[in-house]
């Protein structure tokens, strides 16, 4: 069966860091891309960043360039996001999600909420 | 990067009738690479069409996609009352994905 499971989301104060992590399950992270998007309270849903699962090679939106880092273990089939430099911007769910080539985001986790605020 | 315009940003409707949602590109998609994704209000949004006009697995034949280059559609026959929710449109044929600002469809 086909997983996805973030955690590590939370209470973080502006100008914090935290990290969140993807567990992934019923396939190999090695064979796909792999994407973090996030939704705002009550707005829209804005892709964030893409990682290569195989070379692990990442994409960022210019929203996030500079201050997320998305990063792969295929030996524990987890991928993560390092969000630095938070504001209250940034509050929302953040979905981790497989990223397919050919069918879009095919396969979506529960999501984690991120909060800043002090 | 593509951006993605959904027209209308609302559409009221009853149950039976029939639903086109519009998303335009700014520039070609290519290969048509344009998903359609149903959000319902405290969920997890769902795959419904990829490739533009193929039905992602488990979706109900009553949702059908078409279009290419930069004008695509959903079309939602037969509205069932579970439909009335947020549609939005995404373009995975550049490295930077992007969405589209959603449809709302309202009863």
């Amino acid at each position: 069966q086909l997983q996805l499971e973030e955690s590590g989301g939370g209470l973080v104060k502006p100008g914090g860091s935290l990290t969140i992590s993807c567990a992934v399950s019923g396939f190999s992270l090695r064979d796909y891309y792999m994407s973090w998007i996030r939704q705002a309270p009550g707005k829209g849903l804005e892709w964030l960043a893409s990682i290569n699962g195989y070379n692990g090679n990442t994409e960022y939106a210019d929203s996030v360039k500079g201050r997320f880092i998305m990063s792969r273990d295929n030996a524990k089939s987890s991928v993560s996001l390092q969000l630095e430099s938070l504001s209250a911007d940034d509050t929302a769910i953040y979905y981790c999600t497989r990223d397919n080539l050919v069918s879009g985001f095919d396969v979506w986790g529960q999501g984690t909420t991120v909060t800043v605020s002090s | 990067e593509i951006v993605l315009t959904q027209s209308p940003d609302t559409l009221s409707l009853s149950p039976g009738e029939s639903a086109t949602l519009s998303c335009r590109a700014s520039q070609r998609v290519s290969d048509n690479y344009l998903a359609w994704y149903q959000q319902k209000p405290g969920q997890t949004p769902r795959l419904l069409i990829y490739g533009a006009s193929t039905r992602a697995t488990g979706v109900p034949g009553r949702f059908s996609g078409s279009g290419s280059g930069t004008d695509f559609t959903l079309t939602i026959s037969g509205l069932e009352p579970e439909d009335f929710v947020i549609y939005y449109c995404q373009q995975y044929s550049t490295s930077a994905r992007t969405f589209g600002p959603g449809t709302r469809l309202d009863i």
